[in-house]
């Protein structure tokens, strides 16, 4: 089945770029999202893109899809201490039914 | 503000109790997913439905059973609750939709003693 890696955790400082990258299988995915996780609560959707992009830019939000590679990144610009936070990769299969997590990217921001 | 509520946020059961974790949604939603999560393992489905008084299995169903009288209320049931089941479970919905996103709950702490 479709199988999804992260690596789980990532560390930077105050203002430096935050980089977050997922590794899929499926290559018939259709959207790819990230969600983020702050401590004691449930999952919001940041942003997604469409399988037939690269690149979606929103606000300090960088998503890159490199479909050959099968690789997806989120790129966090300025990162906050408010940005702290696990951020799950989140592949669908054309069907809500169909998605495959990510185990979570915990990333650590210091002052 | 679209909104999935879940019943409660933290709560500690004895073994063997019959345990019921309620969400509600308030955006019309055709679809309902139960999740858990787990440190190192992820979010895992549990199971999910795509209308009312209909449900599927997902990828962990054994021990869990749910219930979907009404659109808006999906209902976990752990029959016999069992110490493996102390988990964060969290809830959400969406439109029966490719793009739809999922809409989640804020999650309940469940601790089985």
């Amino acid at each position: 089945g479709e199988d999804v890696e992260q690596s789980l955790f990532l560390s930077v400082r105050e203002g430096d770029s935050s980089v977050i990258n997922c590794t899929y299988t499926d290559s018939s995915s259709t959207y790819l999202y990230w969600y983020k996780q702050e401590p004691g609560a449930g999952l919001q959707l940041l942003t997604y893109i469409f399988s037939n992009m690269d690149m979606k830019q929103d606000q300090r939000l960088t998503v890159l899809l490199n479909k050959k590679d099968k690789h997806l990144s989120l790129r966090i610009a300025d990162t906050q201490t408010g940005d702290s936070a696990i951020y799950f990769c989140i592949i669908s299969g054309g069907s809500n039914y169909k998605l495959t997590f990510g185990k979570g990217t915990l990333l650590t921001v210091n002052p | 503000d679209v909104k999935v509520t879940q019943s409660s946020r933290y709560l500690v059961k004895r073994t063997g109790e019959k345990v019921f974790l309620e969400c509600v949604q308030d955006m019309d939603h055709e679809n309902m997913f139960w999740y858990r999560q787990d440190p190192g393992l992820g979010l895992r489905l549990i199971y999910f439905s795509y209308d009312v008084k209909m449900k599927e299995k997902g990828d962990i169903p054994e021990g869990y059973s749910v219930s979907r009288e009404k659109k808006e209320r999906f209902s976990l049931i752990l029959e016999s609750a069992s110490t493996n089941q102390t988990s964060m479970y969290l809830c959400a919905s969406s439109f029966p939709s490719p793009d739809e996103k999922l809409f989640f709950g804020s999650g309940t702490q469940l601790s089985v003693l």
